[in-house]
This record gives C-alpha cells, structure tokens and sequence, in this order.
C-alpha cells in the first residue's frame, strides 16, 4: 500500500527566504507527482505536476523536484512572502493493474508561515 | 471553464438525517474522485469514477455512505441516515485520463456538520 509522508508537519521562516518541503512515498512505480497548495477553508490548488519520466517543474518562484528511486519529491520556494502562507500537499498518482484505473494518495501536508 | 462545482458549500443537518452532496467536474473530464478531510485523518479517497462508472469504492466508510454519477457532468455523494462522526469537508475532484496533463483539480469542498 502506497504511503506518502511529508516532513514537517509544520514550518515557520521569516519573510524573504528560501525553503523547501519534503515529501516521500514508498511505492516508486507512481505515474505522477502533484503539487497542491491550500487555504485555510478553501479547496485545494494544483500548483504543479511531476510527470514519472520527468526530474522537475518550475513555475514562477516554486519548483519541484522528483527521485522516483528514493521516493522523494521536494517543493523549493524562493523568496517567500507572506502570501505563500498555506498548507502544502502532495499527492502521487498511481497507475493500477489495468490501464485507466487510478487514484490519488495524498501526504499528510506541512503547514507553512511565512513571518512578516 | 469555471472549474469543478460542488453544493452546497456548507451543510448543517442533524443525525438521522439524509444529506446529498453535489458535483460538476470539469467538462471532458473522465475522472471524477470524491474525497473527505477530517483534522485527523487528512484526506481520503471515498470513491472515485471513470466514464461515470464507479471504480475503486472501498474508500467509502459503509453502507451510509452511495455515490452516483448518472452522467459525464453530475455526481451525488448521499449520506443516510448522517451520523456526527460524518462532519467534515468532502471534495470532489476531476481529471483527464492518463497520457494527457493529468493534473486533478478539486473543487471549493462542501463542509457538513451533523449535529
């Protein structure tokens, strides 16, 4: 059974720097890496998306990474600003046995503040 | 296209009660997934349908809990009778099928209290 694990749980930085957030999954043979971004109350958003065959992604000051084979993905967050304040989810895609039938295994989420 | 439409947004009812929770994917989807959050268990799968048809089902806590998606563009979670442990925030998500840009795009959530 797929087991994804984001590490912290909970992340506070000052304004202006940089930082990254964790995410790992012990099943390898996933089929994609999602990036989601939520707010207090809200829905989630999809802030990017890790194709299998891919190493990263980048938009705007965010960028992911993805080892497959270490079953880590990273979040780099540039220059923070209190705005980016959000629980940050990832979400890895599992291909199952017959073609067309998947689902979406979510980590635990690391709640970041971003300190004016 | 205005994205993946749920209702109602928030939902207060009473145990014993029936509540039905709604769904508009993203047209052209063919992926639609319903998912609960709770403070301690954090997100879970409850079901999800592929062409409408239902899929994996064994996210879905018990007999309560059906789901429905009697086309490509509505779905319906129902809970009956509705019990105070059902409160959470239930979303529902869409996608594309596999080889495409397969990123899911979930909706605002209906939050439920059952009191």
């Amino acid at each position: 059974k797929q087991e994804v694990t984001q590490i912290p749980a909970a992340l506070s930085v000052p304004e202006g720097e940089n930082l990254v957030l964790n995410c790992s999954f012990t099943d390898s043979a996933i089929y994609n890496l999602q990036w989601f971004r939520q707010d207090p109350g809200k829905g989630l958003t999809s802030l990017l998306l890790i194709q299998s065959s891919q190493r990263e992604q980048t938009s705007g000051r965010l960028n992911a990474s993805l080892d497959k084979s270490s079953g880590r993905s990273t979040l780099y967050i540039a220059a923070s600003q209190p705005g980016d304040s959000a629980t940050y989810l990832c979400a890895v895609r599992l291909p199952q046995v017959n073609f067309g039938n998947e689902k979406l295994t979510f980590g635990t989420g690391t709640r970041l503040t971003i300190i004016p | 296209d205005a994205g993946v439409i749920q209702s109602p947004r928030h939902e207060v009812t009473e145990m014993g009660q029936e509540v039905t929770l709604r769904c508009k994917p993203i047209s052209g989807h063919d992926y639609l997934f319903w998912y609960r959050q709770t403070m301690m268990r954090g997100l879970e799968l409850l079901i999800y349908f592929n062409n409408n048809v239902p899929i994996d089902d064994s996210g879905m806590p018990e007999d309560r809990f059906s789901a429905k998606m009697p086309n490509a563009s509505f779905s319906t979670l129902k809970i009956q009778p509705s019990e105070p442990r059902d409160s959470a925030v239930y979303f529902c998500a869409s996608s594309l099928i596999p080889g495409t840009l397969g990123g899911v795009f979930f909706g605002e959530g209906s939050r439920l209290t059952v009191l």
